[in-house]
């Protein structure tokens, strides 16, 4: 589940389970997002992307869906696998103004696979 | 043929010393970004540049400076290290400023 605060919300999934990560964001006109993958001491790694005129979409074994009506984003992630294990962030690209774009991350969620 | 790789990985210096951070990116992207994750792993953009030209500069304190001297390369220099200047720097790259960004392994910055 999630939490605010000081801590980076962690969900604990079992092997061969489904996992599913949220994430809210803030700015409606947000038009692209994406989930990025994080392993401990590298960089994010991108996991798939959605636009705004879709609320689907599939990937090998990943899964986004995106409600703007409550500016919902998650990641479901199918059959989870100890190599899943690391902090998923959420990232919307928004318009900021003069021909450029912003990307602006959120918080981040630490997944745990149990083997 | 690593696609945006920063040098160095690991970087420890004293307070108020000058460092720089070199970015490269061999992917023919034309915009790159810096973006400094803290302890909390809280990812905020820095700067972004499209074809060697600044298009984002956030509140970021004027010691840092940015520099593309062509549209492969965005170095970060930084004057008068502080201890909150401590973290990981990741620089990225994207296509277009619309395209999804692509990430360096980060710099560790610890400042003493």
């Amino acid at each position: 589940g999630e939490s605010v605060g000081l801590h980076l919300p962690t969900l604990s999934v079992q092997e061969g389970d489904n996992s599913i990560i949220n994430c809210a964001y803030s700015n409606s006109a947000s038009d692209y997002f994406i989930w990025y993958k994080q392993e401990s001491g590298k960089g994010p790694q991108f996991i798939i992307d959605i636009r705004s005129n879709m609320d689907k979409r599939q990937g090998q074994r990943v899964t986004v869906l995106l409600n703007k009506t409550v500016k919902h984003l998650s990641l479901q992630i199918a059959a989870t696998q100890p190599g899943d294990s690391a902090v998923y962030f959420c990232a919307e690209k928004s318009y900021s103004g003069a021909g450029s774009y912003q990307l602006t991350f959120g918080k981040g969620t630490k997944l745990s696979v149990i083997p | 043929d690593t696609a945006v790789s920063q040098t160095p990985k690991y970087l420890v210096t004293q307070m108020g010393n000058d460092k720089s951070i070199k970015c490269e990116q061999n992917l023919g992207h034309d915009t790159m970004y810096w973006y400094k994750q803290d302890s909390k792993k809280f990812l905020k953009i820095m700067f972004s540049y499209n074809n060697k030209e600044l298009i984002i500069n956030e509140t970021v304190p004027n010691r840092f400076s940015p520099k593309s001297p062509d549209k492969a390369h965005l170095n970060l220099h930084i004057n008068s290290l502080e201890l909150g200047d401590s973290a990981v720097y990741f620089c990225a790259s994207s296509r277009t400023i619309n395209t999804e960004a692509f990430f360096g392994q980060g710099t560790r910055l610890t400042v003493v």
